[in-house]
């Protein structure tokens, strides 16, 4: 089965960029999504399509996806940013969808 | 405004059944795949199941395969999760999620606030 792995934790100060990746077998060739969920809410997504973000959410989230990795940045950390953070994918090979395991965004 | 309200979590016994439910308003249900998501308090997201627009075609992971039946009313505007022969480690929130457009499969945008299922003796 196909598995998304991400780092349990990115720590960063605020007004500092934070990068957090997302690795999978060819990832680059699926379209992968990112939420952000805080403590005792449901998830929200941040990025869709590898790179395009919903009406509502700012300009400070970005995504990219290439070969093996997808990255979630993150421009100018606010301390309102400290949650988890879950990329996601459909893996069409078995019909499933795939969550990465979250990275738990600390602003310092 | 989309919404989507889950109900039927309840703590039952391990190998019991139990169906949660999820009411959708403010889209038109019957043109999008919709998706059950559980997660364990403290831990990470996990898909459980999909299901397309006339519920023709149906996903799950295998860890649920053969005890859970997901399915649909669009008449209705409700999705549903049966759950049978549960174990310990279903224990989870529940939650059901809209993809962001009709031609996608995967959640998206829309998630209800979730269903505590709590399987302990």
């Amino acid at each position: 089965s196909y598995v998304l792995t991400q780092a349990p934790s990115v720590s960063v100060a605020p007004g500092k960029t934070a990068r957090i990746t997302c690795g999978g077998n060819n990832i680059g060739s699926k379209s992968v999504y990112w939420y952000q969920q805080k403590p005792g809410q449901a998830p929200v997504v941040v990025v869709h399509d590898d790179s395009d973000r919903p009406s509502g959410i700012p300009e400070r989230f970005s995504g990219s996806n290439s070969g093996n990795t997808a990255t979630l940045t993150i421009s100018g950390v606010e301390a309102g940013d400290e949650a988890d953070y879950y990329c996601q994918v459909w893996d069409s090979n078995s019909d499933h969808v795939v969550f990465g395991g979250g990275t738990k965004l600390t602003v310092l | 405004e989309v919404q989507l309200v889950e109900s039927g979590g309840d703590l039952v016994q391990p190998g019991g059944p139990l169906r949660l439910s999820c009411a959708a308003s403010g889209f038109k249900f019957s043109n999008y795949w919709m998706n059950w998501v559980r997660q364990v308090p403290g831990k990470g997201l996990e898909w459980v199941a999909n299901i397309n627009q006339d519920g023709s075609e149906k996903h799950y992971v295998d860890s649920v395969k053969g005890r859970f039946t997901i399915s649909r009313n669009n008449a209705k505007n409700s999705l549903y999760l049966q759950m049978s022969n549960l174990r310990v480690e279903d224990t989870a929130v529940y939650y059901c999620a809209r993809p962001l457009r009709t031609t996608v499969i995967t959640p998206g945008d829309y998630w209800g606030q979730g269903t505590l299922v709590t399987v302990s003796s």
